[in-house]
């Protein structure tokens, strides 16, 4: 069963767009919600985060907006670029244990020039 | 600066071949975690340690085993590999709940099994 919902699978946009990837969870007791990004033959890194107890974070060009009521968390990239084009991957997290970190599927962003 | 370290990069086994992948960090982590990266599936978890001489069972641990050597090393064998495994894996480290909560991630391995 998967943890978190990612959407979509794939995007294309056009360079200087909004890239808009949405993610959603069931877990409650979550309370981390980290995005990580990709780039090929590279390990995921650590992008942006946010907790519940904000409805966003902006960190440059890159937001993350939050809804707790719905249980859905997205990832803005605005302006988006060329060497912005990578697989973008959401997750959730909660206090409880080492083994708590769930990711959802993924998606691959390519820009266009 | 070197973060979390895998070894080796690639590689190609036989079926039925038996082969361990090695992962070390450098950042006094406790947790480390070994993931299989796959299309359309994301990152699913193996196996993972919560601290040296502790491993537990991830989402899909059959046909893998781990051993947490020291606090900074954590490796995964394969005892007799099958295509199913082929895959890109990727070992994670993690500080402890605090401020910074994100994971490290090496920078994986690809294994082509035939």
């Amino acid at each position: 069963q998967q943890q978190v919902k990612q959407s979509p699978q794939s995007l294309i946009v056009q360079k200087g767009g909004i890239s808009i990837i949405n993610c959603a969870y069931e877990n409650t007791a979550f309370d981390y919600f980290p995005w990580y990004q990709q780039f090929p033959g590279k390990g995921p890194a650590l992008l942006i985060a946010i907790r519940p107890d904000v409805s966003e974070k902006k960190e440059g060009r890159f937001t993350i907006s939050f809804n707790k009521s719905a249980k859905q968390f997205s990832l803005h990239i605005m302006d988006s670029q060329p060497g912005d084009s990578a697989t973008y991957f959401c997750a959730a997290s909660g206090r409880i244990g080492a083994n708590n970190l769930f990711f959802g599927t993924g998606t691959r962003l390519t820009v266009i020039p | 600066n070197a973060g979390v370290t895998q070894t080796p990069k690639f590689q190609v086994l036989k079926t039925g071949q038996s082969m361990t992948l090695q992962c070390a960090q450098d950042m006094n982590h406790n947790s480390m975690y070994w993931y299989r990266q796959d299309p359309g599936m994301g990152l699913r978890l193996i196996y993972y340690s919560a601290s040296e001489g502790t491993t537990d069972k991830g989402e899909v641990p059959n046909g893998y085993n781990v051993s947490r050597l020291n606090k900074r090393e954590f490796s995964l064998r394969l005892e007799s590999a099958a295509p199913s495994q082929t895959s890109v894996y990727f070992c994670a480290s993690r500080v402890d709940r605090g401020p910074g909560d994100g994971y490290t991630f090496g920078s994986g391995t690809r294994l082509t099994v035939v």
